[in-house]
């Protein structure tokens, strides 16, 4: 089982629609990031959380560390959107050493 | 300021032949990351420095993988006698600060490089 698991592996939604990505890991943490990938490999860092909620425009990440789950929502979805969006934990044993989800590719259809 | 680069972009190598994967990571940023990313999957950690010390490697998978960071800035990630398996994208990532303890930093990821080995 991996340490990381993310929910679904792929989703497809409309123009529009609020998407919810969810993350669950199995090791004490103490960070928690989202990242964006498009076609081509760059990697964007969206959000880093250790506790609570943040938001930042049309994207809201939120994560609850008793419960080992944390999720990402995008509200009025839009084409441009459409990558896929990785969870990566920082374990507490482990120094700097980043452990990834396996991604879930969105796509969302104009 | 410039972000995270990569070198080259895309690599085609045939099996057996050595590749050298070279990263450039923003100016003053003490962390450096290399990793590995299979078709479909999340990245894998290979290998991290602090300036030009290689703190942890277990992520490399063989012997035949060698990575350096000689004057704590730019970094080259080294395949030898290069197999199919090889084939992934290669991220660097680097970070402003050591990170210590349970300090975690914003990495931030260059572009990768596509290495495909026919």
């Amino acid at each position: 089982k991996n340490e990381v698991e993310q929910s679904p592996q792929n989703l497809t939604a409309q123009e529009g629609e609020f998407i919810t990505i969810n993350c669950s890991y199995s090791v004490g943490i103490s960070a928690l990031h989202w990242l964006q990938q498009h076609p081509g490999g760059g990697i964007v860092s969206l959000f880093m959380l250790s506790s609570g909620k943040k938001k930042h425009g049309r994207l809201i990440a939120t994560i609850n560390i008793q419960e080992k789950h944390s999720s990402l929502h995008i509200t009025a979805s839009h084409p441009r959107d459409s990558a896929v969006y990785i969870c990566a934990v920082l374990p507490i044993q482990g120094a700097q050493k980043l452990v990834f989800g396996q991604g879930t590719r969105l796509t969302i259809n104009p | 300021g410039a972000g995270v680069s990569q070198s080259p972009r895309y690599k085609v190598a045939k099996r057996g032949q050595d590749v050298a994967l070279r990263c450039d990571p923003i100016s003053g940023h003490v962390s450096l990351f290399w990793y590995q990313q299979a078709l479909g999957q999340g990245p894998e950690f290979l290998t991290y420095f602090q300036n030009e010390a290689q703190l942890d490697k277990s992520g490399l998978p063989s012997d035949r993988f060698f990575a350096e960071r000689p004057e704590g800035s730019v970094s080259t990630l080294k395949i030898q006698r290069t197999q199919q398996e090889d084939s992934a994208v290669y991220l660097c990532a680097s970070s402003y600060r050591a990170g210590t303890g349970h300090v975690q930093e914003t990495q931030y990821f260059g572009p990768g490089t596509r290495l495909l080995v026919l």
